[in-house]
């Protein structure tokens, strides 16, 4: 079985523009998370999905932030407009019973916000 | 609020010898989780072990082993006879538990993990 995919694994962009990044969960996994990593604050949830509804959005760090998820196989994060300090590398992972089941990580997407 | 601590920012041993990783949490709910993942150069996060707050029974995976002990809220994970390979970030992680409604509510919540390497 294929695991969590995530596109792209690098992005480099300029300050101001949007930055979509795209996750597709684990076939039957009802929920996917989005994390984010950075040398400062370590890894963070930004937000959950359970059955493509948002159940805690707490985490995401400000209104430049947002997420979707349209049906069970995709998802995406977007960063409009972009800053410096959200270069970061984020991750998404899903699991079949939630956060306290085991959620197994994509890649990660290493953004750079030049 | 629940709190990870990895003390240990890094560690460095020679092939062979055998490392162990602390982890400290804090949670005030009786049941929880608790995880182990590496991260190894590449990048990618590894699941290692999932573990419930009911079961404190040591768990033995090959050269990898888990110490939990609810009474000091410790979560030990040791590699005995460490290879190169090892060489990575590992982080303790603890996700509480609410369940609502058929949804299952809760944080993963990960320490800052600990810099392991091993030298040939």
């Amino acid at each position: 079985d294929a695991g969590v995919i995530q596109s792209p694994r690098h992005e480099v962009t300029e300050m101001g523009q949007e930055v979509t990044l795209r996750c597709k969960p684990i076939s039957g996994h009802d929920y996917l998370f989005w994390y984010r990593q950075t040398m400062m604050r370590g890894l963070e949830l930004l937000i959950y999905f359970n059955n493509n509804v948002p159940i805690d959005d707490s985490g995401m760090p400000e209104d430049r932030f947002s997420a979707k998820m349209p049906n069970a196989s995709f998802s995406t994060l977007k960063i409009q407009p972009s800053e410096p300090r959200d270069s970061a590398v984020y991750f998404c992972a899903s699991s079949y019973g939630g956060p306290t089941d085991t959620q197994y990580f994509g890649p990660g997407t290493r953004l750079t916000v030049l | 609020a629940q709190k990870v601590t990895q003390a240990q920012t890094e560690i460095s041993v020679v092939e062979k010898e055998d490392v162990t990783l602390d982890c400290v949490y804090e949670t005030r709910d009786t049941t929880y989780y608790l995880f182990w993942y590496k991260q190894p150069p590449s990048g990618e996060l590894v699941f290692l072990i999932r573990r419930n707050s009911f079961d404190e029974q040591n768990e033995i995976s090959g050269r990898y082993s888990w110490n939990f002990q609810k009474s000091t809220s410790s979560f030990n994970f040791t590699i005995t006879a460490s290879q190169v390979v090892d060489s990575a970030v590992y982080f303790c992680a603890l996700s509480d538990h609410i369940n609502a409604g058929g949804t299952s509510y809760g944080k993963l919540t990960f320490g800052q993990g600990t810099i392991l390497t091993v030298h040939p």
